[in-house]
């Protein structure tokens, strides 16, 4: 049981390049986030996913892309990197409830870095 | 916008001793979440206390909520070296809400 999966762990990009974070979780949760993590910044969610086939815009949604097209997956894209998105990017799961937002489960994050 | 902040920024106790943390936030909430973040890896859930509940165990944690002053801590009795982690509250706001809003984290240094 290998929870939530992130791929890769590291990435170098320069500036205009394009690429995907890919987020897998086997625990057959509805909900997952995308978050990107920066110093002194805490936790921003950039995206989420309430079920398969949908996706919304969390605090910093410019830039940044999602796909969830698998119960299982969630892909961020970033279509044209820029130095502002080096950061530290983490998925998470959780099981979908009505009114109330249940624990979620946190990959060990993308470090990327844009040149 | 964060949600809850975390106070102190940092906190360093020797092994052996409690260490308290606290979260204030700003508006109304669902529940509240205390997650612990080592270095280098992904944040791990430790406990949930719901708007209607006032205190919360886990172990060696002691969760507390006070809902009249929009405030959370969490105390970590008889630390440990392996304690030393950062630790976050997280906000859920109810109903539609579909997130989590994380505060910015206090930096806890358990030294043996």
């Amino acid at each position: 049981n290998a929870g939530v999966t992130q791929t890769p762990k590291f990435r170098v990009l320069k500036t205009g390049q394009s690429m995907t974070l890919l987020c897998a979780q086997d625990m057959n949760h509805e909900y997952m986030y995308w978050y990107r993590q920066d110093p002194g910044m805490g936790l921003r969610l950039i995206h989420y996913s309430v079920g398969e086939g949908t996706t919304a815009k969390g605090e910093v949604p410019d830039g940044y892309n999602v796909s969830r097209l698998k119960k299982q997956n969630f892909l961020l894209g970033l279509e044209s990197a820029a130095p502002s998105q080096t950061s530290v990017y983490f998925c998470a799961s959780s099981t979908g409830q009505l009114y109330s937002n249940q624990p979620q489960h946190f990959g060990d994050g993308t470090r990327l870095s844009i040149l | 916008s964060q949600q809850g902040e975390e106070d102190p920024q940092a906190l360093s106790i020797q092994e052996g001793e409690n260490a308290t943390m606290n979260c204030s936030y700003k508006t109304s909430i669902n529940n509240l979440q205390w997650y612990r973040q080592n270095s280098g890896r992904g944040l791990v859930h430790l406990i949930l206390i719901r708007s209607n509940e006032r205190e919360k165990h886990s172990g060696r944690l002691r969760v507390t909520l006070d809902t009249s002053k929009k405030s959370s801590s969490l105390l970590i009795t008889a630390s440990r070296a392996a304690d030393t982690a950062s630790y976050f509250c997280a906000t859920d706001t109810g109903a539609g809400s579909y997130q989590l809003t994380f505060g910015k984290g206090t930096k806890l240094s358990v030294i043996p």
